[in-house]
């Protein structure tokens, strides 16, 4: 079965802060897609990256970045330069090779000004 | 043009009462999803269609029951609501593989 664990429950950082929120999965599939989601406190959940489990390339998207380690199963997100609206709840997500979509239980970080 | 839509936005209704939620999506994508959040965020799916077949069945009562007339839409009818299921039900919609688009939540509130 498809687990994906998100251990940081909540994360405050001070604005201008570098952050990151951790993601491990597990999975028996050989093929899988990893994803996270932003979901700010208007509730909305927006998509931010999706990877598949042949590209372990990472990814830098301004000052979000995503690094993936298949030997640690592991899809970490980085926030650089943290500001105040990066403040949501962050969720990482595993899709199998069905497209059953598991969620981790989201990490709430709180960027202060 | 919104890409996924749900309604209502809020429901507010008592104990025992017999609800229904609609979601469409206009991206052509094959395959909608059932969300529930509760309280503590946590998201589960509840059902999965693909072209209109039933893909995933989580366990969830049976008073809960996806339709879906067409693969545009997928419908939610809850029977006999209870206190625990007040929460946020979200639709999705993606291609295989792809990222999920979601609505804007419906917030089910239970008296």
């Amino acid at each position: 079965a498809q687990k994906v664990t998100q251990a940081q429950t909540e994360i405050s950082v001070v604005e201008k802060e570098d952050v990151t929120l951790d993601c491990v999965y597990e999975t028996r599939d050989t093929t899988y897609y990893l994803f996270w989601y932003k979901q700010p406190p208007s509730g909305e959940l927006v998509f931010l990256i999706r990877r598949n489990s042949f590209d372990e390339q990472n990814e830098i998207s301004g000052r979000y970045s995503w690094n993936f380690q298949k030997s640690t199963s592991s899809f970490n997100f980085t926030i650089t330069a943290s500001q105040v609206v990066d403040s949501a709840v962050y969720f990482c997500a595993l899709s199998d090779n069905n497209n059953d979509m598991r969620f981790g239980a989201g990490t709430r970080l709180t960027v202060k000004p | 043009d919104t890409a996924v839509s749900q309604t209502p936005k809020y429901l507010v209704t008592q104990m025992g009462n017999d609800k229904s939620i609609k979601c469409e999506q206009n991206l052509g994508h094959d395959t909608m999803y059932w969300y529930k959040q509760d309280s503590k965020k946590f998201l589960k799916i509840m059902f999965s269609y693909n072209n209109k077949e039933l893909i995933i069945n989580e366990t969830v009562p049976n008073r809960f029951s996806p339709k879906s007339p067409d693969k545009a839409h997928l419908n939610l009818h809850i029977n006999s609501l209870e206190l625990g299921d007040s929460a946020v039900y979200f639709c999705a919609s993606s291609q295989i593989h792809g990222p999920q688009h979601f609505g804007d939540g419906t917030r089910l509130s239970i008296l």
